[in-house]
């Protein structure tokens, strides 16, 4: 049972746009910076977005991130079927001490 | 580049350790926190480990605390993880990953240890 809830699975069409969110508490995302992770099958995660909506440098702006609360959420838009992956959220939890994971979110593009 | 490698793993009996090692190059190693992660065949991420730049602090995730430990070398731009008392649900492809901006913004290709008798 991971600190952070993501919903196991979402689906679009290409082109469309979907959003991906990531729910937790006041020690994890309510006090600190989120971030997002893709991981293509059999690869390395990616480092999406940081800071809750800033995006690496080579990031394309098709993908955003935005927290409110307790709760973060990662946008996307035009999908490609090479955005099929999985998506993980992740921030630090101050009562635990402890760098925390959602159970992962996997997108599949239609 | 900026790069990490992982290197060390394998398949070990129960019980017993293993040493992890993750080699840095193409940033200072110095001024970065290094995280260790792990991902069980089909699973999400956990995260194990993380050591300040300076090593000055070390946390761990609840079910490796007391039996694993992390430590590094910023004169050879190394990091470790020493694994003692090995268990079947240890075994994962172990990440080491970097510090910036409270995310991992740097992994390595990972290690996969199999604990098995």
């Amino acid at each position: 049972q991971s600190v952070l809830t993501q919903p196991p699975s979402v689906s679009a069409a290409p082109g469309q746009k979907v959003t991906i969110s990531c729910s937790g508490s006041s020690s994890n995302i309510g006090n600190n910076y989120v971030s997002w992770y893709q991981q293509l099958p059999q690869t390395a995660p990616k480092l999406l977005i940081y800071d809750n909506n800033k995006r690496p440098s080579g990031i394309p702006d098709r993908f955003s991130g935005s927290k409110s609360g307790t709760s973060a959420t990662l946008g996307i838009t035009g999908l490609q079927t090479g955005d099929e992956a999985d998506y993980y959220c992740g921030t630090w939890d101050s009562s635990l001490s402890a760098r925390v994971f959602g159970g992962g979110t996997k997108l599949t593009v239609l | 580049q900026e790069q990490l490698v992982e290197s060390g793993g394998g398949v070990v009996q129960p019980g017993r350790s293993l040493r992890l090692s993750c080699a840095a190059s193409g940033f200072t190693f110095s001024n970065h926190g290094m995280h260790w992660v792990r991902q069980s065949p089909g699973k999400g991420l956990e995260w194990v480990a993380v050591i300040w730049n300076d090593g000055s602090n070390k946390f761990y995730a609840d079910s490796v605390k007391g039996r694993f430990a992390i430590s590094r070398d910023n004169s050879e731009d190394m990091v470790y993880l020493q694994m003692n008392s090995l268990r079947g649900e240890d075994t994962a492809v172990y990440y080491c990953a970097r510090d910036r901006d409270d995310a991992c913004d740097i992994w390595g290709r990972g290690t996969m240890v199999t604990v098995s008798s």
